[in-house]
């Protein structure tokens, strides 16, 4: 069954370091999410992707953080200057549609601000 | 304002037991509803989803769930339920430009 990639499965990086978060979403998927759980939080959502640009972002989503699709394949999350409230899980996500069709999700990635 | 909620964080049934984790939800329109499953260290599984149509819904793992409009609600069920079962629960609806908007999960434990 295909699945939502993710790598790395932990990041370490220093506050003010720049980290990129990476994705292979299932083949065949049109649109693409990133979303992030704050330790003991909820799931947030932070961007969708589709046609090769952002299609909807959070508030969370600020001029830090962007997204791309470098390739046919992968979907990047960058994070210009972590601050150390940006640790979290970052979960990527793809769907073949929007509204009534589910979305599949990436094992995460732990991202640790020190 | 439009929302998923889950009233409770923690639930705790005995295996073989049914189980029953709460969602409700406030949104115009048909709502469409999801539940998703997160096991430790892993991401969200998808298990079964409310469009339209019955309201009596049903997903993988044998689990299913229940749209109730004049309740609000999309109660997840299983008539058994399995000490594997233990992992923690979201509720979510896509919400005005929000793809998603998960409730704030609640813990299922099954005790053998």
């Amino acid at each position: 069954e295909p699945e939502v990639t993710q790598t790395p499965s932990h990041q370490v990086t220093q506050m003010g370091q720049e980290v990129i978060l990476r994705c292979v979403p299932i083949s065949n998927h049109l649109y693409f999410y990133w979303y992030r759980q704050i330790l003991g939080q909820k799931v947030e959502f932070l961007v969708s992707f589709y046609n090769n640009e952002i299609s909807e972002k959070s508030e969370i989503f600020d001029d830090q953080f962007s997204v791309e699709r470098p390739d046919g394949s992968n979907f990047t999350l960058k994070i210009r200057s972590t601050k150390l409230e940006d640790s979290a899980m970052y979960f990527c996500a793809s769907s073949d549609g929007q509204g009534v069709h589910e979305q599949y999700f990436g094992p995460g990635t732990r991202l640790t601000v020190t | 304002a439009q929302s998923v909620a889950q009233p409770e964080d923690q639930v705790n049934v005995a295996e073989g037991n049914p189980l029953t984790v709460k969602c409700t939800y406030s949104v115009s329109g048909n709502p469409y509803l999801f539940w998703y499953v997160q096991y430790p260290n892993r991401g969200l599984q998808f298990l079964l989803k409310y469009i339209t149509g019955d309201n009596l819904v049903k997903g993988s793992y044998g689990f299913e769930a229940e749209f109730n409009k004049s309740q609000t609600s999309f109660h997840l069920k299983k008539p058994s339920a399995l000490v594997s079962d233990s992992a923690l629960y979201f509720c979510a609806a896509p919400l005005g430009n929000t793809p998603l908007v998960f409730g704030k999960g609640t813990r299922l434990s099954v005790i053998a």
